[in-house]
């Protein structure tokens, strides 16, 4: 069975750093796309970027370029969404995805992991 | 980037009434990469249909997508209670985007 298993909730302060993580089971992970996409409070889902773990070949959407980083342990199955400095507006539930990039949807979702940023 | 403009933001029906959710492109989706999920409150997105027109494994007949191009739609036949949720399109080509979303409510 295909898992895509997330850290847990987060609480932070403006200008803190975040490492968020997705682990997956089931399937070959290095070689399926891993994606983020954000979920800001009652609003739609967002792509972010997305990475191959085999050879860390990564992707950003233009609005999220130089905001966050992705990158994988593909020795641990384990995907990462990181920030260096974080926003009250990186408030938001963060989905990993697999696939959903270049010609395949995205056919399993983590649980999400709820980032709330306030002073 | 492609953007996906959905209709209507929301759409008010009652159970056994057919829902037609709109879905339009800025540029042409390649090879027809484009998929609907279905979210409901507190819980990740499911997906629906994939390529435009195929159903995901084990979603009811009663989901049909088609489209090409610029215009796709989500049709809903007889709308049972558990289909009352949001749906997002997604073209999932080599710069995915998504629509804004489109709310079934119960009339």
């Amino acid at each position: 069975e295909v898992q895509l298993v997330q850290s847990g909730v987060e609480v932070k302060k403006p200008g803190e750093s975040l490492k968020i993580s997705c682990k997956g089971s089931g399937y070959s992970f290095s070689s399926s796309w891993i994606g983020w996409v954000r979920q800001m409070p009652g609003k739609g889902l967002e792509w972010m970027g997305v990475i191959y773990p085999a050879d860390s070949d990564t992707r950003y959407s233009p609005s999220f370029e130089g905001q966050v980083t992705i990158s994988a342990d593909k020795s641990i199955r384990t995907a990462y969404l990181q920030w260096n400095s974080l926003k009250a507006s990186d408030t938001a539930m963060y989905f990993c995805v697999r696939q959903g990039f270049g010609g395949n949807p995205v056919d399993y979702w983590g649980q999400g992991t709820l980032v709330t940023v306030s002073s | 980037e492609i953007v996906l403009t959905q209709s209507p933001g929301t759409l008010s029906l009652s159970p056994g009434e057919r829902a037609t959710l709109s879905c339009r492109a800025s540029q042409s989706v390649s090879s027809n990469f484009l998929a609907w999920y279905q979210q409901k409150p507190g819980q990740a997105p499911r997906l629906l249909i994939y390529g435009a027109s195929s159903r995901a494994t084990g979603i009811p007949d009663r989901f049909s997508g088609s489209g090409s191009g610029t215009d796709f739609t989500l049709t809903i036949s007889r709308l049972e209670p558990e289909d009352f949720a949001v749906y997002y399109c997604q073209q999932y080509g080599t710069s995915p985007t998504f629509g804004g979303g489109t709310k079934v409510e119960i009339k």
